[in-house]
């Protein structure tokens, strides 16, 4: 079975700071990660995937996220924060070797920045 | 807009009672995927079609049910509803049946409220 851990309900920051969001995984075969965003009142939005290729993984708005295989994380990252980056991120995995097409996501972690 | 159309965008209802919830994909997506968003459980994958056909079912009760119809547009019902089936419903496209490196487009959900 494939799951997603994301171990803070909540990340505060403050605007211009970098930012995290934490994101663990566990699947059996080779491991397709993505991060999506919600807006209030608005359906998830896709950021940034890794497939395969470099660990460093660069999405949408200025959003990026690193794939380590040892530690079996893929952390959302963005250099300096912004009080419109404030919404729920939901960190997804998907056995890429497994012909199912289940996405199993986190609970999500809702980032609020701080002007 | 993410191009996923789903109605209605609120529905409150009473216990015992039976709802449908609609979705249209993206112009040419042939996947529809459904989802549950509650506080307590996360996004739950409900189910998936393809063309029409049942591909891959995650935790849906047998008092839900859903299809694909031929237009590729997608119902999800509701029966017997309890207070616990009070979520938000997502509704989400792809283009492809496999999509395991592919991500999904999400309409912007029902809010179920069973009173």
């Amino acid at each position: 079975a494939q799951s997603v851990a994301q171990p803070e309900d909540q990340v505060n920051v403050a605007e211009g700071n970098p930012l995290t969001v934490k994101c663990t995984y566990s699947v059996s075969g080779n491991p397709y990660l993505f991060w999506y965003v919600q807006y209030p009142n608005r359906g998830l939005q896709f950021l940034l995937k890794y497939i395969t290729g470099d660990n460093l993984v660069k999405g949408s708005y200025g959003f990026e996220a690193e794939f380590n295989k040892s530690q079996t994380s893929f952390h959302l990252k963005k250099p300096s924060a912004l009080v419109s980056d404030s919404a729920l991120y939901f960190c997804a995995v998907r056995d890429g070797n497994n012909a199912g097409n289940k996405l199993t996501f986190g609970g999500g972690t809702r980032l609020m920045v701080k002007p | 807009d993410s191009g996923v159309t789903q109605t209605p965008k609120h529905l409150i209802t009473a216990t015992g009672q039976r709802v449908t919830l609609r979705c249209s994909p993206r112009s040419g997506d042939l996947s529809v995927y459904w989802y549950q968003q509650s506080l307590d459980q996360g996004l739950q994958f409900l189910i998936h079609y393809y063309n029409g056909e049942e591909r891959a079912k995650g935790n849906i009760l047998e008092r839900f049910s859903a299809q694909q119809f031929p237009d590729l547009h997608s119902e999800l019902n509701l029966s017997s509803l309890e207070l616990g089936d009070s979520a938000l419903y997502f509704c989400a496209s792809s283009s492809q049946v496999r999509a395991t490196n592919e991500k999904l487009f999400f309409g912007s959900g029902t809010q179920l409220s069973v009173l």
